[in-house]
């Protein structure tokens, strides 16, 4: 079946370093992208989206690539703060008839003071 | 503007047992979600609602039931517990077509446990 994945269950990051959060996607009629952020005891949080005509998308210190060609997400954030630590998903959107929403697994994002 | 809130935070229940998971949202939104999300898992759609006295299923909707008889608010029924349904529980809203999901506002969500 068609499923979003994460490559790592868990990323530990120095204070001020860049962290890079990777998502592979099996669904390539997948038109849609979105990353969550979700902290501990919270609902999820937008992060940052990206369309499939696009391959890359910048926000505030977070970047969203996009690689059609091998399916592959990556969040990008720049110098990582102690409030970027979260559990991060992402999900794949096919809006089509019969849309559909899956969610990745989740990568937990550990900040180093 | 207390957004989406859900009641209660946490909850035990026996197997057999029954409950209601409650929503409300004060945003006026049309559409209305719930999931739920296991360990260390994304979220799977149990059952949407696109407007008062409509409601459709999810990805996973067996052993569940919804009702919306007002925008505001959308129950979860749960009718006979089991263990598989230990689970963290997210009400969702939303004001534009589902999927879109930068506008989608979630609840605090509610933490059940079937034993």
């Amino acid at each position: 079946g068609e499923n979003v994945g994460l490559h790592l269950p868990t990323l530990s990051v120095q204070e001020g370093d860049n962290s890079i959060i990777n998502c592979a996607y099996s669904n390539s009629a997948s038109d849609y992208f979105i990353w969550y952020k979700q902290e501990s005891g919270k609902g999820p949080q937008f992060i940052i989206d990206i369309r499939s005509n696009m391959d890359k998308r910048q926000g505030q210190r977070v970047t969203v690539l996009l690689n059609k060609t091998v399916k592959h997400l990556s969040l990008q954030i720049a110098a990582t703060q102690p409030g970027d630590s979260a559990v991060y998903f992402c999900a794949e959107i096919y809006t089509g008839a019969n849309s559909k929403l899956t969610f990745g697994k989740g990568i937990t994002l550990s900040v180093r003071p | 503007n207390a957004g989406v809130t859900q009641t209660p935070k946490f909850r035990i229940l026996k197997i057999g047992q029954s409950m209601t998971l409650q929503c409300t949202q004060d945003m006026n939104h049309n559409y209305m979600y719930w999931y739920r999300q296991d360990p260390g898992m994304g979220l799977k759609l149990i059952y949407y609602s696109v407007g008062a006295g409509i409601t459709d299923k999810g990805e996973v909707p067996n052993g569940y039931n919804v009702s919306r008889s007002t925008t505001e608010d959308f129950p979860l029924r749960l009718e006979l517990a089991a263990p598989s349904q230990t689970s963290v529980y997210f009400c969702a809203s939303s004001s534009e077509r589902r999927l879109v999901s930068d506008t989608q506002y979630f609840g605090p969500g509610t933490r059940l446990t079937v034993l």
